[in-house]
């Protein structure tokens, strides 16, 4: 499988700053998916990363608020803008990978820890 | 009804017992079914994929799929404490653009 970075792993950040988080991938991918897992939650897609589009957001989740840049297939940014308390959370970098079975598999990043003050 | 459910939990089994963890989703069409192990503070990792109805073994982990029940889980045979972690459930539906997961069961193995 794809061995994933991202950078920072961890960061405790002021309100009202950005912080910028980067995922690196070892192989090209088409498909990166940003994820936010708050304290004792499941994870929650925040948007889909694909190279050469604009990045699809789910419900809740929007472009201002969560910039992502996608410049080629191994690498990625999610921005938080604006911090407050409530973005306390990990963030994951996520890629898809077709699989030996004949199917896609997700595999994560060691996540990025971030707490707002 | 939220897409993929599991057990509440927390889920404890003595060392060496069977556990089972499962899981139910609300898309009939979904395909690709996944099962992830997050110890506290890392990021999830997977563990078992399985495509088809039936059983889907390796090592001490099996994952079984009934489609026609909406019902996948995973058993874990000889737990051990390091098994102790949180099970993710994920599903990928019938639109196959993103993973759905669950909110995930907690087990606890206890030597």
């Amino acid at each position: 499988s794809a061995v994933i970075s991202q950078k920072p792993s961890r960061d405790i950040c002021q309100r009202g700053t950005s912080l910028t988080i980067q995922c690196q991938v070892d192989s090209q991918v088409t498909m990166m998916f940003w994820y936010r897992q708050q304290p004792g939650q499941s994870l929650t897609l925040i948007a889909t990363a694909n190279q050469g589009s604009e990045a699809t957001y789910e419900s809740g989740f929007v472009i201002d608020k969560f910039p992502i840049s996608r410049p080629n297939l191994t690498f990625s940014t999610l921005t938080v803008s604006n911090m407050s308390p409530e973005d306390s959370s990990i963030y994951l970098c996520s890629v898809e990978e077709y699989g030996l079975a004949g199917g896609y598999e997700q595999y994560f990043g060691p996540g990025t820890r971030l707490t707002v003050t | 009804q939220k897409e993929v459910e599991q057990n509440s939990g927390p889920l404890s089994v003595p060392e060496g017992a069977i556990a089972s963890l499962n899981c139910t989703y609300s898309d009939r069409g979904s395909q690709s079914f996944f099962w992830y192990r997050q110890y506290s503070g890392k990021s999830p990792e997977l563990i078992m994929f399985i495509y088809s109805n039936g059983d889907k073994e390796d090592g001490r982990f099996t994952a079984q799929l009934n489609k026609a029940s909406q019902y996948v889980s995973l058993l874990i045979r000889d737990s051990q404490p390091s098994d102790s972690a949180t099970y993710l459930c994920a599903v990928i539906g019938t639109s196959y653009d993103k993973v759905i997961f669950g909110p995930g069961t907690s087990l606890s193995v206890i030597p």
